[in-house]
């Protein structure tokens, strides 16, 4: 089964309003990855995270990575609809083996 | 830099028939990576190769595929027979080395087995 999840699958927001999704794995990750896929388009690398409880900034995004090495957030603060897209994160695990999570689709309404 | 090269982007095929994706990664990357995509079943690592070797092919669906890394600068992706449950895009991705650098993807190809 899936070893990485994503929640939510869908978002709608209004522009301006905040997003967050949310990565969940079952055992302890390396490390986490961050992709963004724009419709129609393919995932672009957004940012690693490495170390527990490590926090990354880039501009309005935040992404955190849990204590446990567990979980990973990704945080966007007043969204655009140049936000819009697919958020993928994915964790390796144990064995280099790289997992990623299903994905949370944003829709900005303008 | 060009990026990751794929060929073709869009591909129609008949059931049963012989399908070939390629992919050049990018000059200096040691690891490439094939992806499958669906609604149903998101992003899937089908295989990659480090340094030309393939190092995990746990997510290949079945021996009707098949990967190959002849030089640095190319690799294949083979379905043989394909069948309409292969309809996906497929990426192709590569990185410095390994899974714990990002990876670049390309383009993908789409293909649709009717």
């Amino acid at each position: 089964g899936q070893q990485v999840m994503q929640i939510p699958q869908y978002q709608h927001v209004q522009e301006g309003e905040d997003f967050t999704t949310y990565c969940n794995s079952s055992t302890t990750l390396s490390n986490i990855q961050w992709y963004k896929q724009r419709p129609g388009g393919h995932p672009v690398f957004l940012i690693q995270l490495v170390k527990s409880g490590e926090v990354k900034k880039q501009k309005r995004l935040t992404f955190q990575f849990g204590e446990a090495k567990k979980n990973s957030s990704l945080h966007i603060t007043a969204t655009q609809t140049t936000d819009v897209g697919t958020y993928f994160c994915a964790g390796l695990r144990a064995g280099n083996m790289l997992t990623f999570g299903g994905g949370t689709r944003l829709m900005v309404k303008p | 830099d060009a990026g990751v090269i794929q060929s073709p982007r869009h591909e129609v095929t008949e059931m049963g028939q012989e399908v070939t994706l390629r992919c050049k990664p990018i000059s200096g990357h040691n690891s490439l990576f094939w992806y499958r995509q669906t609604m149903m079943r998101g992003l899937e690592l089908l295989i990659y190769f480090n340094n030309n070797v393939p190092i995990d092919d746990s997510g290949m669906p079945e021996d009707r595929f098949s990967a190959k890394m002849p030089n640095a600068s190319f690799s294949t992706l083979k379905i043989q027979p394909s069948e309409p449950r292969d309809s996906a895009v497929y990426f192709c991705a590569s990185s410095l080395g390994g899974v714990i650098y990002e990876q670049y993807f390309g383009p993908g190809t789409r293909l649709t087995v009717t």
